[in-house]
This record gives structure tokens, sequence and C-alpha cells, in this order.
């Protein structure tokens, strides 16, 4: 029972550089979420999906984009990496219904330099 | 704009102590308050959820306090132990198809020995 895989779980990227993270879930869930923590921030949502093939933007989209081909993959691309995206990012997904909480993955550490 | 306000930002209680942490809220159309705990180095994972209809919750040790006329909920841990020193989101949840979640910016507890 994986739950939600994240990779890689570290990774430093020079600015300018690109790179895409991968969220797994072997749950059949149908929602997914890229949320970002930052210290003192919190969590932020980034874009999310409701379903395969949909995706939409989040609070801090910018710099971001995402694609949903296959129901259980979520793909976070960087296109050009700033260090004002060094964060650690982590991914979600839950079930339809009304009493599911998130399925957090455990994160993937970025430090762009 | 911060639509669901935590505090403290730290707090430091001694074992069996009863850390108490608060949160807000504007947005009426929330309608499940979720509390996330969170270790070191690992994803949040779902702690404790309550839905607007019900003025107290107990798993355990942990109590989530509702009070929907003032918009504030909180986390409430009983006798508590250096094992439940972690960081506490409290969050929620607005009504549609897209069930995202709003955090707020956390609180990082620390119970001594």
């Amino acid at each position: 029972n994986a739950g939600v895989t994240q990779t890689p779980k570290f990774r430093v990227l020079k600015t300018g550089q690109s790179m895409t993270l991968l969220c797994a879930q072997d749950m059949n869930h149908e929602y997914m979420y890229w949320y970002r923590q930052d210290p003192g921030m919190g969590l932020r949502l980034i874009h999310y999906s409701v379903g395969e093939g949909t995706t939409a933007k989040g609070e801090v989209p910018d710099g971001y984009n995402v694609s949903r081909l296959k129901k259980q993959n979520f793909l976070l691309g960087l296109e050009s990496a700033a260090p004002s995206q060094t964060s650690v990012y982590f991914c979600a997904s839950r079930g339809q219904g009304t009493n599911y909480g998130y399925t957090f993955g455990s994160g993937t550490r970025l430090t762009v330099v | 704009q911060q639509q669901v306000k935590q505090s403290p930002q730290s707090l430091i209680v001694q074992k069996g102590g009863i850390p108490i942490i608060n949160c807000a809220y504007e947005n009426t159309a929330f309608d499940y308050f979720p509390w996330y705990q969170q270790f070191p180095g690992k994803g949040p994972a779902l702690l404790i959820a309550i839905r607007p209809d019900v003025s107290e919750k107990k798993e355990g040790r942990f109590t989530i306090s509702f009070n929907k006329s003032a918009k504030q909920f909180s986390l409430h841990i009983m006798d508590s132990q250096p094992g439940d020193s972690a960081t506490y989101f409290c969050a929620a949840r607005s009504q549609g198809g897209s069930e995202k979640l709003v955090f707020g910016k956390g609180t990082k507890l620390t119970v001594n020995p």
C-alpha cells in the first residue's frame, strides 16, 4: 500500500534549468493537488486536478505547469527554475465523498541556486 | 489573502500539559475543517476533522472545538507527550467540485519531557 509516491525526494537545480516532479497514487483517487511549503507560509496550492485530463490553477501557479494524462499520475513542471522556487513540494490526493482527507506524499525538497 | 488564520506560530509545553491551537476563518462557504500533523521530513497526515454542524469532536487525546457563530475552531491535545512534538496545520474546505483545502500557516509544537 504505497499511497502517494513523489519522485525525486531531493534535487538541486541551477537557475534557468527545467525539471519535472512526479506524483503517483495507487488509490484510484480522482482529485490530486500540488502544494509548496515554505517556512512560516504554510501550504500553498499551486495547481490541482479533479480528474484525468483536467488541471486548474491554485493560489500560486506562476512559473509552474502541470499535466494529468493518466489518473494515477500528476506531474509538476518547472520550465525555467528561479531561486524563488526553492521550496518543499507536496503532492496530495483524495477520493470522492464527503469524509475523506487528503493523503500526502513525503515531499520533494528542491533547491534552486 | 489569508483565508484561515492560525495561532500561535509556535508553542512549548511540558509533558502532560494541554496545548491549544486556534484557527479563525471568514468564508462561510467552508464546510469541512481538518487538522493535519506533520513530523520533520514527512508529509502532513490527517489527524482529526469536524463539520460545522458539530461543536466538538474527540479522537483519543485530540479534541476539536468548533464555534460556528465566531467562525473559530481549535485543537486541544490532552496529556501531551514528547511524541506529539510536530507542526500542526488547520485547514478548511470550500463546498463545490474542486475539494480544495486552504491551510493555516502552521503551529510548531514542542512538548518537553
